[in-house]
């Protein structure tokens, strides 16, 4: 069946700091890819979306390319700030808009 | 409403007992899912409504899960004699018809059964 693996968390870097979380999925066709954040007290957010291979989603310096020989769509940004302290799930949409979820990942960002 | 309204926002229940969740999706808004999420898991599918219309009901853990949407609206996941086990956050979300997963997620509703 279809699943989603991301690396495990918590992250902690420093303001300004590279970000990077890995996604991998495992489905059959071609699914649309996601990242959703769920900051602290909110609901789930679409943050970036991706629906075909070799696609770039991004939004708030957040990017993530659909690649579809390594199977993956790593979430990445070049400056992170305290403010993007939040869980970062990744998450693959298949036939009747199902989404298929990783673990999450969380994120802490010190000043 | 300006987004989708779950309620209650947190809800303690004993072992055996049934419970009721809320959902109140967006105005409009045609399709309506519940997910399950687990202390530090990511969110679990549970099912899908269309309209008024069950269409996929495949992540409902037991027959002790029940969820209805009789208006097309408004829709409630029910939880028979609930065990620990079925403590977790319950999401719900909604999308326009033609929105390619634009989903709108809920808070949540925080159930603990002790």
């Amino acid at each position: 069946g279809n699943s989603v693996t991301q690396m495990e968390g918590p992250v902690t870097l420093s303001e300004e700091a590279f970000l990077t979380i890995n996604c991998t999925y495992t489905a059959t066709g071609y699914p649309s890819l996601f990242w959703y954040v769920q900051y602290p007290g909110e609901g789930l957010q679409l943050l970036l979306k991706a629906t075909k291979a070799d696609d770039k989603g991004s939004n708030k310096g957040f990017e993530a390319t659909y690649r579809k020989e390594t199977t993956s769509f790593h979430l990445e940004k070049g400056s992170v700030q305290v403010s993007d302290s939040a869980v970062y799930f990744c998450a693959l949409g298949q036939g009747a808009q199902k989404l298929v979820f990783g673990q999450g990942t969380r994120l802490t960002i010190n000043p | 409403g300006a987004g989708v309204s779950q309620s209650p926002r947190y809800k303690v229940a004993k072992r055996g007992q049934d419970v009721a969740l809320r959902c109140d999706p967006i105005s409009g808004h045609v399709s309506l899912f519940w997910y399950q999420q687990a202390l530090g898991q990511g969110p679990e599918f549970l099912t899908y409504f269309q309209n008024e219309a069950q269409l996929d009901k495949s992540g409902l853990p037991s027959d002790r899960f029940f969820a209805e949407r009789p208006e097309g609206s408004v829709s409630t996941l029910k939880i028979q004699r609930t065990q620990q086990e079925d403590s977790a956050v319950y999401l719900c979300a909604s999308s326009s018809d033609d929105s390619h997963y634009g989903y709108t997620f809920g808070s949540g509703t925080r159930l603990t059964v002790v």
